[in-house]
Order: structure tokens, then C-alpha cells, then sequence
């Protein structure tokens, strides 16, 4: 098993630019997470989606946008990247709602915006 | 809301002593309470967890975790601390209904 996967691992954007962050799990989760961690203030939570068709915003949620098609794939998109954005990102997925608290997470996608 | 305090921004100790690391915590159900420790340039790993039960939990590593309900308080512990433990380290809290919130984390620093 890959576990949760994350690409790119490093991103370098101008202000404006669009892209989206991947994430995929093979554990046949059904609850995935996007979350930022800055320094000095944690992880916070971006959106969630607690099966495929099913997304809700976090704490953070201005400025992304996510979709769930499928029960393997949560990707993340940025509309219009500003630097407030700059940070590190981290997808993580448990087996179900219930068991939201025993997260894997990918190892990361560090996002710069110029 | 729900919310974690970790109050030490890093922790210091000396290979073979004991390390605690300070968590408190405010949900309005009952809570579930998670550790987690996070190695450069890496994500977190699941360290372990209290949901109900016994007030001692233990998890990987041979760490602990102490549920304290009148102080809301679920100190992370280790009865002999490794140079390989230093890292960072998060507590998190949810209830029934909630997501997960993350404290701010602490770093631990463990001298040889």
C-alpha cells in the first residue's frame, strides 16, 4: 500500500495563477481532509469530504475549492493563489466519519506564491 | 467551538529522563483526544488516542497519554526519552459530531 499520496511536493505560483493539489489513498478510506500548517499556528482545516459525491468546508476554506468523484481521489484547488497561500499542505484520509480523529497523512505539498 | 492548547512552543530534556508534554483542551461533548508527532519534512503520524475507558492510554513508541477530566488535560509522557524522539509533536481533540482540531504543537528536543 502507497498509503495517502500527494503531488507535487513543491509548487512555486505567481499571484493569480490557478492549480490544483492532488491526493490519492489506497486504503479504500472513505473520510479525507485537506489541511494548511503554518508556523506557529498548527494544522487547520481546509475542506473534508466524508465519502465520494459529499465535500464541507473546514475552518480555512476561502480561496479552494474541492471535489470528490471518486472514493480514492480529494483534490485541492486553488482559484486565484495569493501569498497568504503560501504554505504547507497536507491531505489525510481515515476509514470513515467515526474515525476521523486516527488520521494518515500524505507527506505534504510545500506551496510558495510569489 | 472546540479548541487545544499545547502551552510549551518546545520542550527540553536530557536522553533517559522522563518527558511530558502539556495539552488542555474545551469541547462540549465528550471528548475524543489524539497524539500525533510530525518528523522533518514529514507528515504526522498517529501516535495515539483516548476515547473512553481507562484514564492511562497507551501508544506507539512507548509513549502515553494521561485523560484528565477535571483539568481537561491529556499530557503526552515518557518514562525514558530517546534522541530519536525529538520532534514535533501535536494533540488534537474532537467530539461525536465534530472534526478534528489540532493544538499548535511542541516541539521536543532530546539531548544525547
Amino acid at each position: 500500500n502507497a498509503g495517502v499520496t500527494q503531488t507535487p511536493k513543491f509548487q512555486v505560483l505567481k499571484t493569480g495563477q490557478s492549480m490544483t493539489l492532488q491526493c490519492a489513498q489506497d486504503m479504500n478510506h472513505e473520510y479525507m481532509s485537506w489541511y494548511r500548517q503554518d508556523p506557529g499556528m498548527g494544522l487547520r482545516l481546509i475542506h473534508y469530504s466524508v465519502g465520494a459525491g459529499i465535500t464541507d468546508q473546514g475552518e480555512v476554506p476561502n480561496g479552494y475549492n474541492v471535489s470528490r468523484s471518486t472514493t480514492e481521489d480529494f483534490p485541492l484547488r486553488l482559484l486565484s493563489a495569493a501569498p497568504s497561500q503560501t504554505s504547507v499542505y497536507f491531505c489525510a484520509s481515515s476509514r470513515s466519519w467515526e474515525f476521523t480523529g486516527e488520521l494518515f497523512f500524505g507527506e505534504g505539498s510545500r506551496l510558495t506564491v510569489l | 467551538a472546540q479548541s487545544v492548547a499545547q502551552p510549551e512552543d518546545q520542550v527540553n530534556v536530557a536522553e533517559g529522563n522522563p518527558l511530558t508534554v502539556k495539552c488542555t483542551y474545551s469541547v462540549s461533548g465528550n471528548p475524543y483526544l489524539f497524539w500525533y508527532v510530525q518528523y522533518p519534512n514529514r507528515g504526522l503520524q498517529f501516535l495515539l488516542k483516548y476515547i473512553t475507558g481507562d484514564n492511562l492510554v497507551k501508544g506507539s513508541y512507548g509513549f502515553e497519554a494521561e485523560f484528565n477530566k477535571s483539568q481537561t488535560s491529556f499530557h503526552l509522557k515518557k518514562p525514558s526519552a530517546l534522541v530519536s524522539d525529538s520532534a514535533l509533536y501535536f494533540c488534537a481533540v474532537r467530539d461525536r459530531g465534530s472534526t478534528l482540531t489540532f493544538g499548535k504543537g511542541t516541539m521536543l528536543l532530546v539531548s544525547p
